[in-house]
């Protein structure tokens, strides 16, 4: 069956300019997640929705960043004003509910911000 | 505060070698450790998942350990080949409220030579 997906799977912009991330989990995935992939920084977890709702937003880096998902499937991650450092591999997740013991990924959108 | 250690960052082997990579964790209330595969460009693949409860999980050539006493992980991979060749990521689940995030150390790159 189909799995994660993730588009755009490359996105290159101008710093100061809006990107939109987009996630379409598992079909029946209840529970979504955000991780960051940063050069020298390893993954870093971003934001996770139960639903349509995000108990947990903790590890947005800043305002600039928000995240919204829509009839409990997919996702979009936001970045606003974006600026050098935002540059990363931005990774999305999904798994059966929020105490399955898997998360699978999808292949992740490469930002690179100019 | 949560950190999960990889060594070494990269490891270069000859075909048919057995090797074993590294994972520390510095908090021993986890939730389950689990070992992730990274082909560049590419998504996480999960390789193997340890319960808490568990000593250790074997797939093929490859067998995880845990030792939650001593904060430490490690995959055994036998008779590698090239095609092992990749980044290896261990992460953890802490127990307690935000046992749904994956902790990430930086990762191993492995490269197996023919």
């Amino acid at each position: 069956g189909a799995g994660v997906s993730q588009s755009p799977s490359n996105k290159v912009t101008e710093k100061g300019k809006d990107v939109e991330l987009r996630c379409d989990p598992i079909s029946g995935h209840t529970a979504l997640y955000w991780y960051r992939q940063s050069l020298g920084q390893g993954l870093e977890f971003l934001i996770y929705f139960q639903g349509n709702s995000a108990p947990d937003k903790s590890g947005l880096p800043s305002d600039r960043f928000s995240a919204e998902r829509t009839g409990g499937s997919v996702s979009t991650l936001t970045i606003q004003r974006t600026q050098q450092e935002d540059s990363a591999v931005y990774l999305c997740a999904s798994s059966l509910n929020r105490g399955s013991e898997t998360q699978y990924f999808g292949p992740g959108t490469r930002l690179l911000v100019l | 505060k949560q950190e999960v250690t990889q060594i070494p960052a990269a490891l270069s082997v000859p075909e048919g070698e057995n090797l074993v990579l590294n994972c520390s964790f510095t908090d021993s209330a986890i939730y389950n450790l689990q070992w992730f595969r990274q082909d560049p460009g590419k998504g996480l693949t999960s390789l193997l998942l340890i319960q808490s409860s568990q000593r250790e999980q074997t797939s093929g050539r490859l067998n995880a350990s845990l030792d939650k006493s001593s904060g430490r992980s490690t995959l055994y991979i036998a008779a590698s080949q090239p095609g092992d060749s990749a980044t290896y990521l261990c992460a953890v689940k802490y127990s307690g409220g935000s046992n749904y995030k994956l902790t990430f150390g930086k990762g191993t790159l492995l490269t197996v030579n023919p």
